[in-house]
């Protein structure tokens, strides 16, 4: 099985910052099942970006994914005040998921 | 527009038996694989189990083997969760959701709470 580790546990930046989410994952996997996703508090999650790096339908683009391997890295250029919420890498591979434990980002 | 929505959650003793449903409706429903996903109380999301278009192809997390069944009914727009055996360490929300491009799952219901306790 293939685990996501994703740093740091929780990011403190501000409004306007540049954010950079790390996926590292325990052995080399195909970036088009590498997915990334936003939670915020009392809502299901969202699909942020899919295959690495396409953004799913309505995702603005102040996020962007990139990566290959097992370094993947989620971007949010310019955080906006809805973007300070959690948010999961995911990778599928032999008929199973799973996901990072995630990144909380938060007002510093 | 595509809808996921859960029902059967509810409080059940540990030992106990749920039925998830999940009702879909907005896309055509067997085309897709779906998944079922759930988060306990403040922690992570778990995949916890997966089925093909067909319903021939299944997969679960090693903790639900042999007491977690997923089907589906695609004459309904149905997916289900069949629980028995719960545990306290199943208490979470369950999401259903459907798998998209490389996997990806990329709509999700509201989700359901399960809760196990006595």
């Amino acid at each position: 099985e293939t685990v996501l580790t994703q740093s740091p546990g929780t990011l403190s930046l501000s409004p306007g910052d540049r954010a950079t989410l790390s996926c590292r994952a325990s052995q080399s996997l195909s970036s088009s099942f590498l997915h990334w996703y936003q939670q915020k508090p009392g809502q299901a999650p969202r699909l942020l970006i899919y295959g690495s790096s396409s953004r799913a339908t309505g995702i603005p683009d102040r996020f962007s994914g990139s990566g290959s391997g097992t370094d993947f890295t989620l971007t949010i250029s310019r955080l906006e005040p809805e973007d300070f919420v959690v948010y999961y890498c995911q990778q599928y591979g032999g008929s199973s998921w799973t996901f990072g434990q995630g990144t909380k980002v938060e007002i510093k | 527009e595509v809808q996921l929505v859960e029902s059967g959650g509810g409080l059940v003793q540990p030992g106990g038996s749920l039925r998830l449903s999940c009702a879909a409706s907005g896309f055509t429903f067997r085309d897709y694989w779906m998944s079922w996903v759930r988060q306990a109380p403040g922690k992570g999301l778990e995949w916890v189990a997966y089925i093909n278009q067909e319903g021939r192809e299944k997969s679960s997390v090693d903790s639900g083997k042999g007491r977690f069944t997923i089907s589906r009914d695609n004459a309904k727009n149905s997916l289900y969760l069949q629980m028995n055996s719960l545990r306290a360490e199943d208490t979470a929300v369950y999401y259903c959701t459907r798998a998209g491009t490389g996997a990806s799952l990329d709509k999700w219901g509201q989700g359901t709470l399960v809760t196990v306790s006595s």
